[in-house]
């Protein structure tokens, strides 16, 4: 089974300044995929950046990268340069990557709300 | 490019009642999946569809039955709906094995409330 645990219910970020999203996780899957969603108020979701269990380098997207440190099971995301388009809800999910399909697994989320 | 269409987007039920819930993908993906979210929690899954014609259990299963009608097509039932079954469902597509970079793609979102 696999489990994401968020514990920042709500962050707050000074507009332009970085801020970064805890996300902690564990598998007993040797592969795996790690992935940061975006919740507007409007409610669609919104795919940010992907990180795969082998991959040697952290994932950039833009101003968003994921700080991924296999050996503590965590995989933060970081958001440089906020922008108030950045208020929203951020999940941070995995799946398997063996198998037929790559069935989600999401944290409980973390509101982030950028300040002017 | 119209991706995940979910239909309806809002609806009510009175406890008891039977409703489906549409998803089409035209993305051409071998996998469908449904989820729920409730407030201050995540999604969940309900039951997914690795390829067209096999459907499997997800976290939350109960009170749910789906139907993969083809490749483009799955379908989410609620045979007599609870009130809580109260939640946001969410369509998901995505084609894993082409290769291992394969976010999933979402519908969205239907808001169903049973009173």
């Amino acid at each position: 089974a696999q489990k994401i645990t968020q514990t920042q219910p709500g962050m707050f970020v000074q507009e332009k300044e970085a801020v970064t999203l805890d996300c902690t996780y564990d598998t007993s899957d040797p592969s795996y995929g790690l992935f940061w969603y975006k919740q507007p108020s409007s409610g669609e979701m919104i795919f940010l950046i992907y990180q795969g269990s082998y991959d040697q380098q952290n994932a950039t997207e833009g101003r968003y990268s994921l700080n991924f440190q296999k050996a503590r099971k965590s995989a933060n995301l970081v958001i440089s340069a906020s922008q108030l388009g950045d208020s929203a809800m951020y999940f941070c999910a995995m799946s398997p990557n063996m198998g037929s399909a790559r069935q989600l697994t999401f944290g409980s989320g973390t509101q982030l709300t950028v300040l002017p | 490019n119209a991706g995940v269409t979910q239909t309806p987007k809002f609806q009510v039920l009175k406890t008891g009642q039977s409703m489906t819930l549409q998803c089409a993908q035209d993305m051409n993906h071998n996998s469908m999946y449904w989820y729920r979210q409730d407030p201050g929690m995540g999604l969940r899954l309900i039951y997914y569809s690795a390829s067209e014609g096999t459907t499997d259990k997800g976290e939350v299963p109960n009170g749910y039955n789906v139907s993969r009608l083809n490749k483009r097509e799955f379908s989410l039932r609620l045979e007599s709906a609870a009130p809580s079954q109260t939640s946001v469902y969410f369509c998901a597509s995505g084609n894993p094995g082409r290769t291992l970079n394969t976010e999933a793609f979402f519908g969205q979102g239907t808001r169903l409330t049973v009173v």
